[in-house]
């Protein structure tokens, strides 16, 4: 079975700040991955696809990168509005949500 | 725009069957190049899958519930369905319905606002 894990789990930031989060399959999984924002209370929204593509909407200052076993997320310059929760999801084998990475305020 | 909604019972009894519908609108749920998936959230904690099912009737599932999951799809409403049998209090979560294309990293791309489901006597 694939595992999948983040770094760091959380993360106190300013704004302004880039904000780098790692993830990590514990196979291959091509570019079969996507990260997700949560704020409190509220789903989850999709950020970035097939490792490095931008959803529509979303904005540029978010990025993705990587593929096999190891991405990246990156947020070029943190928002009041991007302190939230990251998830990032494989979809090469079913489906499966890494555990999270928590951006707050410093 | 494509909006799911979650609908059920916000309190199930302990070994009881917990069952939520998802209705879709804004787009037919028998349309190709989608998938059709339940998600739960536990208090505080991070996001779990639970299965999904193709537009075909094809339905897959987290093997750590397997046993007690079934997702079905009702073309003819446009809705599918959860059901989770001999709940325990460890079931209780929000439960999300999502929609997933089948492109490139097959991304979720549509979610309901999710609804708590609270197991309790």
């Amino acid at each position: 079975d694939i595992q999948m894990t983040q770094s760091p789990s959380s993360l106190s930031a300013s704004v302004g700040d880039r904000v780098t989060i790692t993830c990590r399959a514990s196979q291959s999984i091509s570019s079969y991955l996507n990260w997700y924002q949560q704020k409190p209370g509220k789903a989850p929204k999709l950020l970035i696809y097939a490792a490095s593509s931008l959803q529509s909407g979303v904005p540029s200052r978010f990025s993705g990168s990587g593929s096999g076993t190891d991405f990246t997320l990156t947020i070029s310059s943190l928002q009041p509005e991007d302190f939230a929760t990251y998830y990032c999801q494989q979809s090469y084998s079913t489906l499966l949500f890494g555990p999270g990475t928590k951006v707050d305020i410093k | 725009q494509v909006q799911l909604q979650e609908s059920g019972p916000g309190l199930v009894k302990p070994s009881q069957t917990l069952s939520l519908t998802c209705t879709v609108s804004g787009g037919s749920i028998s349309s190709g190049g989608y998938y059709w998936s339940w998600i739960r959230q536990h208090p505080g904690k991070g996001l779990e899958w639970i299965g999904y099912i193709y537009y075909s009737g094809s339905t897959y599932y987290n093997p750590s519930l397997k046993s007690r999951v079934t997702i079905s799809v009702d073309t003819s409403k446009n809705q599918f369905s959860l059901k989770l049998s001999s709940v325990t209090a460890a079931d209780t979560a929000v439960y999300y319905c999502a929609r997933g294309q089948l492109v490139t990293g097959e991304p979720i791309d549509y979610w309901g606002q999710g609804t708590l489901v609270t197991v309790s006597s």
